[in-house]
């Protein structure tokens, strides 16, 4: 069975600060995606990066960076000199190819106050 | 514009009234589902559907039913809602292997 765990329930940063998201994961399969993705508060899902299992090469979007590590089960998201328009819940999510559904994690609330 | 578009978006109902929420996707997607978000649980899987005509229960599928006439199309039924179904509800496609789920822009239903 697959598990998805967001330790952090609530973070709240001033702006400007940096901050990390912490995601672990648990799954028996060689080979699987890793997702993470933003809900704010208007409440859609928006997608953020796909990593597959196969590609342990930390990733940087602008202010946002990832690390994959795949000894420790882990896809930390970073977010660097934080913005109020950053305050959101930010759900990781786990598949193999092909499964029946995504498995999310609980979600962190993110509040970046002015 | 692709995109995954529910209807509709808010909805306060009554108990046993029988409802449906749309689902509709332009990509050509085989693979929809269903999730629903309650505070703390994160998102859970209803249905599912990987083609036209072949549906699945995912972990939380009391209370539901869906069907799959149209490879766009993937309506959720609630045939007697209840209390514990208020919830947020989203409907995702994605093409088959990809492992990206395109999310609608979720359905708020409120049953007393």
């Amino acid at each position: 069975a697959q598990k998805v765990t967001q330790a952090q329930t609530e973070i709240s940063v001033v702006e400007k600060e940096d901050v990390t998201l912490d995601c672990v994961y648990e799954t028996r399969d060689t080979t699987y995606y890793l997702f993470w993705y933003k809900q704010p508060p208007s409440g859609e899902l928006v997608f953020l990066i796909r990593r597959n299992s196969f590609d342990e090469q930390n990733e940087i979007s602008g202010r946002y960076s990832w690390n994959f590590q795949k000894s420790t089960s882990s896809f930390n998201f970073t977010i660097t000199a934080s913005q109020v328009v950053d305050s959101a819940v930010y759900f990781c999510a786990l598949t193999p190819p092909l499964a029946r559904q995504l498995t999310f994690g609980s979600g962190t609330q993110l509040t970046v106050l002015p | 514009e692709a995109q995954v578009t529910q209807n509709p978006r808010y909805l306060i109902t009554v108990t046993g009234k029988k409802l449906t929420v749309t689902c509709s996707q332009n990509m050509n997607h085989e693979y929809m589902s269903w999730y629903r978000q309650d505070p703390g649980l994160g998102l859970r899987q209803i249905y599912y559907s990987m083609n036209v005509e072949v549906t699945d229960k995912g972990d939380v599928p009391e209370g539901y039913k869906v069907s799959r006439k149209e490879k766009r199309n993937f309506p959720l039924i609630l045939e007697s809602p209840s209390p514990n179904q208020t919830s947020l509800y989203f409907c995702a496609s994605r093409a088959s292997g990809t492992g990206e789920l395109f999310f609608g822009e979720g359905s708020r239903l409120t049953v007393l």
